[in-house]
C-alpha cells in the first residue's frame, strides 16, 4: 500500500511568488494535515481537513490557504512568499479527525521549499 | 494542551539500552502521551502511545508513572539506525476535540559504533 505521497519533493522558489504543495493521503484516510518545519525545530501545526472541511488552523498568516478535494487529496498554497517561508511542509493523514489510540497520525517525506 | 521538555540531545553506543524522559507537568485528565521519531529529510513516524504505568510494542516501551507528570521512552539495544530525534506529545487524541499535534524541538539520539 502506497504510504502518504507528496509532491514536489523540492521546489525553489523567489520572494513574492506564489507556489502550490500537493498530499495524496493513505487510501481510506479522510483527515490530511499540513505542518511546517523550520531547520532544527519541531514540525508546527498549520491546517488540517476532514471530509473536505477545514477542522483546525494554526497561527499562520492568510498567506497560507489550504483545501480538501473529492478524493481526500489536498493542496498548500502559500502566496507573496517571504525568505522565512523557507521549511519542510509536512502533511500527515489519519483515518478520522483524530488519530485514534494506537495509531497515530502518518506523515509523508514532505516538500522541502527554499525561497531565495 | 501540555508542553513538553525534553534534553535536546543524547548520546549512546550500539547495542544499550536508551531512555528518553520527558517533563510534561501540565498533562491533563483526556491527554494520552505519544512519541514520534524523525529522520533527517523525513516526516515523524509515530513509536507508540500511552495513558498511564506501561506500555509495549515492537520497538520500544513507555513508561509513565502514577502521577503522569512525566514519561520515558526506552530503546532496547540502539544501532546506528536509531540515530535520529524523538518527539514527545500529549494532547487529547481519543475522540476529542483536539485535531493537531504540538511537537516541541525533541531529543536528537545520536548512536556511536
Amino acid at each position: 500500500d502506497a504510504g502518504v505521497t507528496q509532491s514536489p519533493t523540492h521546489l525553489i522558489k523567489t520572494r513574492g511568488q506564489q507556489v502550490t504543495l500537493r498530499c495524496s493521503p493513505i487510501s481510506g484516510h479522510k483527515s490530511v494535515s499540513w505542518y511546517q518545519q523550520v531547520l532544527g525545530q519541531g514540525p508546527q501545526f498549520i491546517f488540517q481537513y476532514y471530509e473536505k472541511e477545514e477542522r483546525g488552523r494554526g497561527n499562520f498568516p492568510d498567506r497560507f490557504s489550504a483545501r480538501q478535494f473529492p478524493n481526500y487529496s489536498s493542496e498548500l498554497n502559500v502566496n507573496a512568499l517571504l525568505l522565512g517561508d523557507s521549511a519542510l511542509y509536512l502533511c500527515a493523514s489519519s483515518l478520522g479527525q483524530t488519530s485514534g489510540l494506537s495509531h497515530g497520525y502518518t506523515f509523508g517525506s514532505g516538500t522541502r521549499l527554499t525561497v531565495v | 494542551l501540555a508542553k513538553t521538555t525534553q534534553p535536546i540531545s543524547m548520546d549512546s553506543y550500539e547495542g544499550q539500552e536508551v531512555n528518553i524522559t520527558c517533563s510534561h507537568n501540565n498533562i491533563a485528565t483526556n491527554d494520552y502521551i505519544t512519541w514520534y521519531q524523525q529522520f533527517p529529510s523525513q516526516g515523524p513516524r509515530f513509536i507508540i502511545q500511552g495513558y498511564k504505568t506501561k506500555v509495549t510494542n515492537e520497538v520500544a516501551s513507555l513508561f509513565i508513572p502514577a502521577d503522569r507528570k512525566s514519561s520515558t521512552l526506552s530503546l532496547p539495544r540502539v544501532s546506528l539506525s536509531d540515530t535520529a530525534v524523538y518527539y514527545c506529545l500529549v494532547g487529547d487524541d481519543v475522540g476529542g476535540a483536539t485535531n493537531k499535534l504540538i511537537f516541541g524541538t525533541g531529543t536528537l539520539l545520536a548512536v556511536q559504533p
